[in-house]
């Protein structure tokens, strides 16, 4: 079964950090690109950022809001993906899902996790 | 960055009805467009990409058409289940971006 579990959401203070998990499950991990996707609360999608294929080197790609605070990252031993969340702000608040994309060139995020709650509040 | 305007942002309907929402994008992303569907607690789930191409395993009664800057979602006779949050999003450009969504009501 494909699946996409993610972990380590939490509440933090602003200008703190965190580091979100997401475990691939089902396929393999290396051939597809991997997104993060959050949704604050009561509110739309918001795209965050991507790890391309291992044919695409990893490359990353990121929303203007998050680039230079936020690091995506995978261990293709481990069937991880990571986010790193740095200088968090209160408007990051947010449920952060992984997804992962159809196969080839940038179509849509086919299977989504559970996601993973963060909360930034002093 | 390129910004996709959804409409309506709220829409009322009933059972049996069809209906469409529009999704406009501030500029050219050719077929780059995708349409999901979320239920309230619920993750999003793919229905639509490439404009018009329907994911495995939805419903027929769902359609996407549109090039360039303006697409549409339709759902020929709402059923009961189809009550939810619908957001476009285009991925023919970096950053990607999504719709504001629209929220399918029962009337």
């Amino acid at each position: 079964e494909v699946q996409l579990v993610e972990s380590g959401g939490g509440l933090v203070q602003p200008g703190g950090s965190l580091r979100l998990s997401c475990v691939a499950s089902g396929f393999t991990f290396s051939d597809y690109s991997m997104d993060w996707v959050r949704q604050a609360p009561g509110k739309g999608l918001e795209w965050v950022g991507l790890s391309r294929s291992r044919v695409k080197s990893y490359t990353t790609e990121y929303a203007a809001s998050v680039k230079g605070r936020f690091i995506i990252s995978r261990d293709v031993s481990e069937n991880s993906l990571y986010l790193q969340l740095n200088d968090l702000k209160t408007e990051d608040t947010a449920v952060y899902y992984c997804a992962r994309d159809l196969v080839g060139t940038p179509r849509g995020h086919e299977i989504w996790g559970q996601g993973t709650m963060v909360t930034v509040s002093s | 960055d390129i910004q996709l305007t959804q409409s309506p942002s709220f829409l009322s309907a009933s059972v049996g009805d069809r209906v469409t929402i529009t999704c406009r994008a501030s500029q050219d992303i050719s077929s780059s467009l995708a349409w999901y569907q979320q239920k309230p607690g619920k993750v999003p789930k793919l229905l639509i990409y490439a404009a018009s191409t329907l994911q495995s395993g939805v419903p027929s009664r769902f359609s996407g058409s549109g090039s360039g800057t303006e697409f549409t979602l339709t759902i020929s006779s709402l059923q009961p289940e189809d009550f939810a949050a619908y957001y476009c999003q285009q991925l023919n450009s970096y950053p990607i971006t999504f719709g504001q969504g629209t929220r399918l009501e029962i009337k």
